[in-house]
């Protein structure tokens, strides 16, 4: 099975632009999952989506949304970019079959805004 | 709200020394709590997981024991290798597993 992938790989944004950053699951996986890693903050979570709806989010200002679609790929966008939005985008998706599941995480798309 | 707290590193062993990784949490309910290992240049994989009090978690050597009346969740193993040299992070999930809280995470060094 493939795992999970992250487009793209690296970035480089301006202040104020915006961006998207894509993620396609594990095939059969439902939950796909956010999160920025920072080397001041550390991993913290931005939110999960579950069958195209939001199901827990973090806390992150409105400037941090995402969207899952039918065949369960999820994409994050952050608009206004700020200097400290530079970090590693983590997605992560899980079965969602039911009781505790294993979160797969690829990869990452590395944020650099200038 | 929900945290998790995990000793700074850098840890510095030899090989076959024993390795423990301190990790207490603070939550509301009954979480599942989690041990991720990022290799130098590969991603985040989970290293093992307990989803209730009492629960012991194991995967490659390494242990971990959800003690509900500590909120702890230290991470051991007897004999460390050169290859388990890596970043340790512990995490806090909800009941699905998802939506995770981690600790600042523990980089690990092992010499021969």
């Amino acid at each position: 099975k493939a795992g999970v992938t992250q487009t793209p790989r690296y970035l480089i944004k301006t202040r104020g632009q915006q961006v998207t950053l894509s993620c396609s699951p594990i095939s059969g996986h439902r939950s796909v999952s956010w999160y920025q890693q920072t080397p001041g903050q550390g991993l913290q979570f931005l939110f999960e989506y579950f069958s195209e709806t939001q199901r827990n989010k973090g806390n992150f200002p409105g400037r941090f949304s995402g969207r899952q679609f039918s065949n369960s790929r999820s994409e994050m966008n952050v608009s206004t970019l700020e200097l400290g939005d530079s970090a590693l985008y983590l997605c992560a998706s899980s079965s969602a079959s039911g009781g505790v599941e294993t979160q797969y995480f690829g990869p990452g798309t590395r944020l650099l805004v200038l | 709200g929900n945290s998790v707290t995990q000793m700074e590193g850098p840890v510095t062993l030899s090989e076959e020394a024993f390795l423990t990784i301190n990790c207490t949490y603070t939550a509301t309910g009954y979480p599942s709590l989690f041990w991720y290992v990022q290799y130098p240049g590969e991603g985040l994989q989970l290293l093992l997981k307990a989803t209730k009090a009492d629960d012991k978690g194991s995967n490659k050597g390494f242990e971990a024991t959800y003690r509900k009346e500590t909120t702890s969740f230290h991470l051991e193993k007897g004999s460390v290798q050169v290859s388990d040299s890596a970043v340790y992070f512990c995490a806090l999930g909800n009941q699905a597993g998802t939506a995770l809280i981690f600790g600042k995470g523990t980089t690990l060094s092992v010499s021969s």
